[in-house]
């Protein structure tokens, strides 16, 4: 069975600075991966995804995330954050090729400061 | 530890049987969400609900879906009769609103044949 580690819980970080949250996830296949976003009060919303082809993909709201198979990662950055990203990220996995069960990490709560 | 506990974790069944799924959410906690999962549309939410008033189920086919808590320990989600296209996997996650995220449940895997 996969498994997803996010080892921040709690990032709190100023507006205009730079993030980047990690996530690594163990499984034997491939697999995809995807990033979600819940704001404050609000239900997920789908940041950006990995299927195949560039591991470096771009999401909505500027953010975007590397996939390193090697290191078996797939961060979530964007380069300057504003008061409004204040949410919490999760990142998901689930075996590619078939609808197959996400398995998500624990996320984590992003705070922006203004 | 609290955790969000979802039944039955897998289910098969056919065209036209009616389906239940169940979610405990973590005790405490007053937001309910249910959401879809499919590899071709990603997560979607069905429905939510706060303090066990539904809030939004604009996300369910309202034809066939009917989500309920009957009380604070237990939501229901309910298709029928089911179709093949509602494979998928079914996520109850809980929270206490406003801000503080969700849990999520380890799904219901559903498949309709």
């Amino acid at each position: 069975a996969q498994s997803v580690s996010q080892h921040n819980h709690h990032v709190i970080l100023s507006e205009a600075a730079s993030l980047e949250l990690g996530c690594n996830y163990s499984y034997g296949g491939t697999v995809n991966l995807f990033w979600y976003v819940q704001y404050p009060g609000q239900h997920l919303q789908l940041l950006l995804k990995y299927f195949s082809g560039d591991p470096l993909v771009k999401g909505i709201k500027g953010f975007e995330a590397e996939f390193i198979k090697s290191k078996f990662s797939f961060n979530l950055r964007k380069p300057s954050v504003q008061w409004s990203d204040t949410a919490e990220y999760f990142c998901a996995v689930s075996p590619s090729g078939s609808a197959r069960q996400l398995t998500f990490g624990s996320g984590t709560q992003l705070t922006v400061l203004p | 530890d609290a955790r969000v506990t979802q039944t039955p974790r897998h289910k098969v069944t056919e065209m036209g049987q009616e389906v239940t799924m169940r979610c405990q959410p973590i005790l405490g906690h007053n937001t309910v969400f249910w959401y879809r999962q499919t590899m071709m549309q990603g997560l979607e939410l069905l429905a939510y609900f706060r303090n066990r008033a539904p809030l939004d189920d604009s996300g369910m086919p309202k034809d066939r879906f009917s989500a309920e808590m009957p009380d604070a320990t237990l939501a229901t989600l309910k298709i029928q009769p089911s179709e093949p296209r509602d494979s998928a996997v079914y996520f109850c996650a809980s929270g206490l609103a406003p801000g503080n995220g969700a849990f999520f449940g380890q799904g219901t895997r559903l498949t309709v044949v």
